[in-house]
């Protein structure tokens, strides 16, 4: 069955970078995109960006540009999503989600979610 | 604030009819086949309901539906059970340069 077990909690300092992981199984990693989607505390759900797990051809909102970077492993089946310059309001849960191409907003299965705690 | 506008909150009895509406703009949900609707329950990650706009994948019950007109998309879940509380969320692909996936704000739902 599709599975995404992402890495566990992480705590960090304002201005550090946190790294989260998304390791897939069940199906051809390289025949679906990934996309990560986070969640502040009470609030709803934000795009952040999309990987192509074929290619690494990636697109991210842009209010992230900068900071964000995606990239993915094929040997492993892992995806990972990388944050910079770790402000306050980046606490969230962040979730990544299989992507079918040509199905941009069709996030089939998803991981259980990474909490990233941004305190000092 | 949210790119795609939702009620906050709506409410019905087991076994009655309700509806969520999602409404954008041409950019958005008028001008794509490309919108989804996400059940989340407290504490768990969302979960696919409705995909480009009407489909619904394997295993979801029949008893979700989805629909758009113009700008505006809606889902629908008849025979409310008490399980189907929880917070949905729609979802658009977007012609915005700064964004591809626009989100409404979620609205909950609650089974009196």
């Amino acid at each position: 069955q599709v599975q995404l077990v992402q890495s566990g909690a992480e705590v960090k300092k304002p201005g550090a970078s946190v790294k989260v992981s998304c390791k897939a199984s069940g199906y051809t990693f390289t025949s679906y995109g990934i996309s990560w989607v986070r969640q502040a505390p009470g609030q709803g759900l934000e795009w952040m960006g999309w990987i192509s797990a074929y290619n690494g051809n990636t697109n991210y909102a842009q209010k992230l540009q900068g900071r964000v970077t995606m990239t993915t492993d094929t040997s492993t089946s892992t995806a990972y999503m990388e944050l910079r310059s770790l402000r306050s309001d980046d606490t969230a849960v962040y979730y990544c989600a299989r992507v079918p191409y040509g199905e941009p907003i069709n996030f089939d299965y998803w991981g259980q979610g990474t909490l990233v705690t941004v305190s000092s | 604030q949210s790119a795609l506008t939702q009620p906050a909150s709506v409410s019905g009895s087991p076994g009655q009819s309700i509806t969520i509406s999602c409404t954008g703009t041409s950019s958005d949900v008028g001008g794509y086949n490309y919108v989804s609707w996400y059940q989340q329950h407290p504490g768990k990650a969302p979960k696919l309901m409705i995909y480009d706009v009407s489909n619904r994948p394997s295993g979801v019950s029949n008893r979700f539906s989805g629909s758009k007109s113009g700008n505006t998309a809606s889902l629908t879940i008849s025979g409310l059970q008490a399980e189907d509380e929880a917070d949905y969320y729609c979802s658009s692909y977007t012609s915005s340069s700064t964004l591809h996936v626009v989100f409404g704000g979620g609205t909950k739902l609650t089974v009196l």
